[in-house]
């Protein structure tokens, strides 16, 4: 079965860096664009980035943009999230989806999320 | 592309249809999809392409619309549908989604 596993989140000062990862199994990897999305703690979902299935087009968020960078290595059926110059408002739960198509028509798997928190 | 949905909250008796609607502020076509959150857990997937429903969903969900005003019903409301509802635009980058709407016991 189609399971995304997201880890790297934590506790990490402003201005500072980290790195979130999310595993793929259950699926052919190379096939999908992969996004990331987020929620802040009792907020709404926000769509931070995606990245097609080859890697070579990428998207971001205006929040984000400039700070965050998305790749993927489709040998190890993993997608990451690189982010620099974190903030505050960063703080969230953080969640990778599998697009469904290219453009996407919807996200069909979403993992569990993983929690960033942004505090001095 | 903003989406707004309304109303952002609604208090409902089981067996209640439920109506929520979201509009975008320019044509999506029919790039729309609907997702169902509960609390601590990941958004599932309900309606895509405005109104197709999800394998596995029940039928009691329907979504209709397109270009810029769009509906998800809920026909008969079940004890599990108490949770809280987001719309999601497709058609451009950057992707975004409605505030939410959420539904619970009165």
């Amino acid at each position: 079965q189609v399971q995304l596993v997201e880890s790297g989140g934590g506790v990490v000062q402003p201005g500072r860096s980290l790195t979130l990862s999310c595993a793929a199994s259950g699926f052919t990897f190379s096939n999908h664009a992969l996004h990331w999305v987020r929620q802040a703690p009792g907020k709404g979902l926000e769509w931070v980035a995606v990245i097609s299935s080859d890697g070579r087009t990428k998207y971001y968020a205006d929040s984000v943009r400039g700070r965050f960078t998305v790749s993927r290595d489709n040998s190890k059926n993993t997608l990451v999230l690189q982010m620099d110059s974190l903030r505050v408002d960063d703080s969230a739960l953080f969640y990778c989806a599998r697009g469904n198509g290219d453009p996407p028509r919807h996200f069909d798997y979403w993992g569990q999320g993983t929690l960033v928190t942004v505090s001095s | 592309i903003q989406l707004t949905q309304s109303p952002s909250s609604l208090s409902a008796s089981v067996g209640d249809r439920v109506t929520i609607t979201c509009r975008a502020s320019q044509a999506i076509s029919s790039s729309l999809a609907w997702y169902q959150q509960k609390t601590g857990k990941a958004p599932k997937l309900l309606i895509y392409g405005a109104s197709t429903l999800q394998s596995g969903v029940p039928s009691r969900f329907s979504g209709s619309g397109s270009g810029t005003d769009f509906t998800l019903t809920i026909s008969s409301l079940q004890p599990e549908d108490f949770a809280t509802y987001y719309c999601q635009q497709l058609n451009n980058y950057p992707l975004t989604f409605g505030p939410g709407t959420a539904v619970d016991i009165k």
